[in-house]
């Protein structure tokens, strides 16, 4: 699975956009790059999954250059409510999740 | 429909002691795995399982490990003589079959099982 490596921690004030870069130089062509979120004491959440270009759903939009060596996942207008942490993850549409430490995004007022 | 269920939500174990842990996953998803979180890192994979089967336990320790996924019931994660270093958040995910969804292989994952040892 390809390593990733993204920042340790973002801060944002609400209402901002906020992007997280992710880096993976090593993504094998069959790997997809997907994002979780994780809430203090919950389990993580599926936000975006995406393989070439942009994809776009209700919650965020994931950017993906051609070169596929790294990503940006988009949160538009933040609240409060996303204060998380989000992991960036690549490697194929099945089986395990290799997570890494993660992005800790702190929104406030 | 309900999401993953696991229970209980807290266990509480004296070092040498067995930790069961269960998870029931969302309706419709035969596939499950378990990770565990250690305090402040990221989740770390354990186990993949189906249905009677183990397909991945490249995650899992060699040692006072295990878990199966019966044809009825639960997924079990069982620990045997838990130790110190066995206190952490244990998280379960379930999918369902490959293909079924028509997009990718997204896992939801349940509210944990955080085990204390002391």
């Amino acid at each position: 699975l390809a390593k990733t490596t993204q920042p340790i921690s973002m801060d944002s004030y609400e209402g901002q956009e906020v992007n997280i870069t992710c880096s993976h130089n090593n993504i094998a062509t069959n790997d997809y790059i997907t994002w979780y979120q994780q809430f203090p004491s919950q389990g993580p959440r599926f936000i975006i999954q995406g393989y070439k270009t942009k994809v776009t759903n209700e919650v965020a939009s994931l950017f993906i250059p051609a070169d596929r060596k790294s990503s940006t996942l988009s949160l538009p207008r933040v609240s409060l409510s996303d204060t998380a942490v989000y992991y960036c993850l690549v490697g194929p549409n099945w089986g395990k999740l290799q997570f890494g430490a993660g992005t800790q995004v702190v929104v406030t007022p | 429909n309900a999401g993953v269920m696991q229970n209980p939500r807290h266990l509480v174990r004296r070092r040498g002691q067995e930790a069961r842990l269960r998870c029931s996953p969302m309706k419709g998803h035969s596939h499950v795995y378990w990770y565990r979180q250690l305090p402040e890192e990221g989740l770390k994979f354990m186990v993949y399982l189906q249905k009677e089967n183990i397909i991945d336990e490249s995650g899992m320790p060699k040692e006072r490990f295990s878990a199966e996924f019966p044809k009825e019931g639960p997924s079990i994660l069982r620990i045997q003589q838990v130790v110190r270093g066995d206190s952490a958040a244990y998280f379960c995910a379930s999918s369902p079959p490959i293909g079924m969804t028509g997009r990718s292989y997204e896992q939801y994952f349940g509210p944990g099982t955080r085990l204390t040892v002391t």
